[in-house]
């Protein structure tokens, strides 16, 4: 079946760690996507990727970085430099054409130690 | 400044019932508005979409509808179903820079009451 993997689904960090969640998808989707939930908030964009080798900045991309090697893995890294890093962490990918739905993972719960 | 807004943080409805999901945006260039439902704990799924050249979308028990002119868009369910408690997201759809993005509104905590 063709579909998203995210993984861990629970992860925990001290402080000053990076950490790395894993977001894969096996849909021959271009373009793949993470976001950030917060409780009582929507879904905030982190980074985007439209092709390989290529993405952008979303609207909270401060402390995070990405990768686009492969065209089914996009990487996400919490860096140190996120200040509250706490929240559920969601990757999504699309056809990348108009009016084509996004297909999420089930996401990575970060916490703090 | 949050471009869609889903005003009503829950909505309970008795099952069998009509339930109504609401959702107003902002921007009037917007090209594609989606529904997605939610489950704790796992990814939104995707619901239903309309284009912005159409008011009236329908699968199933699901019906979109888009008044654009009042910038609103609204998700019929019926009958309601115990298993359509879920929270639920309303998505417009748009491109920046030739780059397509998803704008989420905050979403709405639907409980059907058996």
């Amino acid at each position: 079946d063709g579909g998203i993997t995210q993984s861990p689904k629970y992860l925990f960090r001290k402080e000053g760690q990076n950490v790395t969640l894993s977001c894969e998808q096996n849909l021959n989707h271009d373009a793949m996507y993470w976001y950030r939930q917060d409780p009582g908030q929507g879904l905030r964009l982190i980074y985007y990727s439209q092709i390989v080798n290529d993405f952008q900045k979303g609207d909270i991309a401060e402390g995070y970085s990405v990768s686009r090697e492969k065209k089914e893995s996009f990487p996400l890294t919490v860096t140190s430099a996120q200040k509250n890093p706490t929240a559920f962490y969601l990757c999504a990918s699309s056809i990348g054409s108009v009016g084509q739905p996004q297909h999420f993972g089930d996401g990575t719960r970060l916490s703090i130690l | 400044d949050q471009q869609v807004k889903q005003n009503s943080p829950s909505l309970s409805v008795q099952e069998g019932r009509i339930s109504i999901l609401n959702c107003d945006y902002t921007n009037s260039m917007f090209d594609y508005f989606l529904w997605y439902k939610k489950y704790p704990a796992e990814g939104p799924t995707f619901l239903i979409s309309i284009s912005s050249i159409k008011d009236k979308n329908e699968d199933g028990r699901f019906t979109v509808f888009l008044n654009k002119s009042a910038k609103h868009l609204s998700l019929h369910i019926v009958p309601s179903q115990p298993g359509d408690s879920a929270v639920y997201f309303c998505a417009a759809m748009g491109t920046t820079s030739g780059t397509y993005k998803y704008i989420f509104g905050t979403g709405t905590r639907l409980k059907v009451l058996a």
